[in-house]
């Protein structure tokens, strides 16, 4: 069936280091990806997304290309902030126009 | 401003307990779903609605119940069958040719 892997968290960076969350999936055809992001105590937003293969997604900064052949959708920011500082879900829309979830990936930025 | 508003973001049941969790949106989005979060997982859906008097189960409906009688609304109800129901509620919505889903701020549940 379909699935989706995170890289587990937490990660810890420093303010301004480059930032990679890796994302990998199962998936029959060609899903839609997403990154969703989770501040504290708060409910998720979008954060970017891709439709099909080598779209790139970007949003605030952060970037994220969709690889066919490696079946991967990687999260990535060249300079992170505390601000930053968050829960990142990594999902596909599959056939049945459901997402479905990665565990998500902590995010910790010190400053 | 067009939004997702869920109410109340904090509620306590008691043992035995019906709670009902409310989901409102502004978006004239079609589509609705209720996920359950808990610690360090990521989401699992609960169920979901299409359309108006219409809702699906999703993979853990055991346990609750909703009603989708008007586009805006998709209350879900924690049923004293629940037997494990602390976790952080989060409701979404989609419009029909949207890709994405829109979600609300979260309710939080604690058993007392």
């Amino acid at each position: 069936g379909n699935s989706v892997t995170q890289m587990e968290g937490p990660v810890t960076l420093s303010e301004e280091a480059f930032l990679t969350i890796n994302c990998t999936y199962t998936a029959t055809g060609y899903p839609s990806l997403f990154w969703y992001v989770q501040y504290p105590g708060e409910g998720l937003q979008l954060l970017l997304k891709a439709t099909k293969a080598d779209d790139k997604g970007s949003n605030k900064g952060f970037e994220a290309t969709y690889r066919k052949e490696t079946t991967s959708f990687h999260l990535e920011k060249g300079s992170v902030q505390v601000s930053d500082s968050a829960v990142y879900f990594c999902a596909l829309r599959d056939s049945n126009y459901q997402l479905i979830w990665g565990a998500g990936t902590k995010l910790i930025i010190k400053p | 401003d067009g939004g997702i508003t869920q109410s109340p973001k904090y509620l306590f049941r008691k043992e035995g307990q019906n709670v009902t969790l409310s989901c409102e949106q502004n978006l004239n989005h079609d589509a609705m779903y209720w996920y359950r979060q808990d610690p360090g997982q990521g989401l699992r859906l609960i169920y979901y609605s299409q359309i108006v008097n219409d809702f699906q189960k999703g993979d853990i409906a055991e346990g609750y119940s909703v009603s989708r009688e008007k586009k805006e609304s998709f209350p879900l109800t924690v049923t004293s069958a629940q037997k494990n129901p602390t976790a952080f509620y989060l409701c979404a919505s989609k419009s029909p040719t949207g890709v994405s889903q829109y979600f609300g701020p979260g309710t939080r549940l604690l058993v007392l």
